[in-house]
This record gives C-alpha cells, structure tokens and sequence, in this order.
C-alpha cells in the first residue's frame, strides 16, 4: 500500500495562475480531506468528501474547489492563485467517522505564490 | 465553532528534560487524537482518547482526557533528540462528521 499519495511535492506559481494538487489513496478509505498548513500554525480544513460524488466546505474553502469523481481521487482546485495561498498543503484520508476513526495523510504539496 | 487552543505554541529543553503540551476546547469532545510532524514531514497519528479521565502511555509519552472531555495534555518524560517535531492535539466534536479540529501544534526543540 503506498497510502496517501500527493503531486506535486513543490510548485511555484504566479499571481493569478491556476493548478490543481493532485490526491490520491489506496486504502479504499470513503472520507478524504484537504488542510491547508501555514507556518506556526495548525491545520486549516480547506473541502472534505464522505465519498464519490459528496464533496463539502470546510473552515477556509475561498479561492479552492474540489472534486470526488472516484473513491481513490480527491484533487483540489486553485483558481487565480494569490500569495494568501502560499502555505503547505496536506491531503488527508480515513476509512469513517467512527469515534476511533483516525486520518492518514500525505507528504503535503509546498506551494508558494509569487 | 469549536475551537481548540494549544500551548505552548514552542517549547526549547535540554535532552533528558521533561515536556509537557496543553490542549484545551471550547466544546465538549467525543475524542481526542494527538499527532507527531517531524520537520519537513507531514502529521503522523500517536493516540486517540475516548473515555472522561483516560490515561494511556507509550514508553516516555503519556496522555491524558481530561474529566470534561474539554482538555487534554501529553507528557514526554527524558526527553531525546528524536522528540523533535511539532505536535498537533485533534478534537472530535459531537456532531463533526469525522471532522477534526486540530489545535494550532507545539514545536519541540530538544537541545543534545
């Protein structure tokens, strides 16, 4: 099992450009997540998805989008990059929402907005 | 919203030096799971707590749940180099969804 995998590892981009972090499990996990990590501080839940096709806003959604078409997929859309978006970003997946349910994550996609 | 507040935000303790971080809610939780991120690594899951008053161990790590299930704290006893990392308390609330709240982390530096 490779787990929680994310591309790119690190990405630059312009004001105003476009790109999407790609997300993908193999733990055949139903609930996915996105987090948003800033320096000093703690994980911001950005969308999350309870499976194919159900996707939901979390605590900071602005300037995101995402999609669930598959179990194992879970990309996150950033539309006119902003330098507010400079930050590492975390996928993240679990099986349920059960109380002992725990989230794995990915190695994080470092992006900085120039 | 819930909220959860973690301190302190940076500990600095010489190697063999206990550590200490607190994590308090603003709301009464159904669990809470506590995380390790190593620098430059991503958050990798310790222990969860359920019950009012657990306490549960792992070697030099010991957590508690407070008995209102609004505080927790993890204890590092002697600590060592490999200690290093930041570490994230996560509240589940009652009706999250499998949503977790993750406390703003501690950053532990351990000095050889």
């Amino acid at each position: 099992n490779a787990g929680v995998t994310q591309t790119p590892k690190f990405r630059i981009l312009k004001i105003g450009q476009s790109m999407t972090l790609q997300c993908t499990q193999d733990m055949n996990h139903n609930y996915m997540y996105w987090y948003r990590q800033d320096p000093g501080m703690g994980l911001k839940l950005i969308y999350y998805s309870v499976g194919a096709g159900i996707t939901d806003k979390g605590e900071v959604p602005n300037g995101y989008n995402v999609s669930r078409s598959t179990t194992e997929d879970f990309p996150l859309r950033l539309e006119l990059a902003a330098p507010s978006q400079t930050s590492v970003y975390f996928c993240a997946s679990s099986y349920g929402t059960g109380i002992t349910d725990t989230q794995y994550f990915g190695p994080g996609t470092r992006l900085t907005v120039l | 919203g819930q909220q959860v507040m973690q301190i302190p935000q940076y500990q600095h303790v010489q190697e063999g030096e206990d550590f200490t971080t607190y994590c308090n809610s603003s709301t009464t939780l159904s669990n809470i799971q506590w995380y390790k991120q190593r620098p430059g690594g991503h958050p990798v899951f310790l222990i969860q707590l359920v019950k009012s008053g657990e306490v549960k161990k792992q070697k030099r790590l010991t957590f508690q749940f407070g008995e209102a299930k609004k505080n927790s704290s993890l204890h590092i006893t002697a600590t060592q180099t490999t200690d290093v990392g930041t570490y994230f308390c996560a509240g589940r609330g009652g009706t999250s969804y499998g949503k977790l709240t993750f406390g703003q982390g501690t950053i532990l530096t351990v000095h050889p």
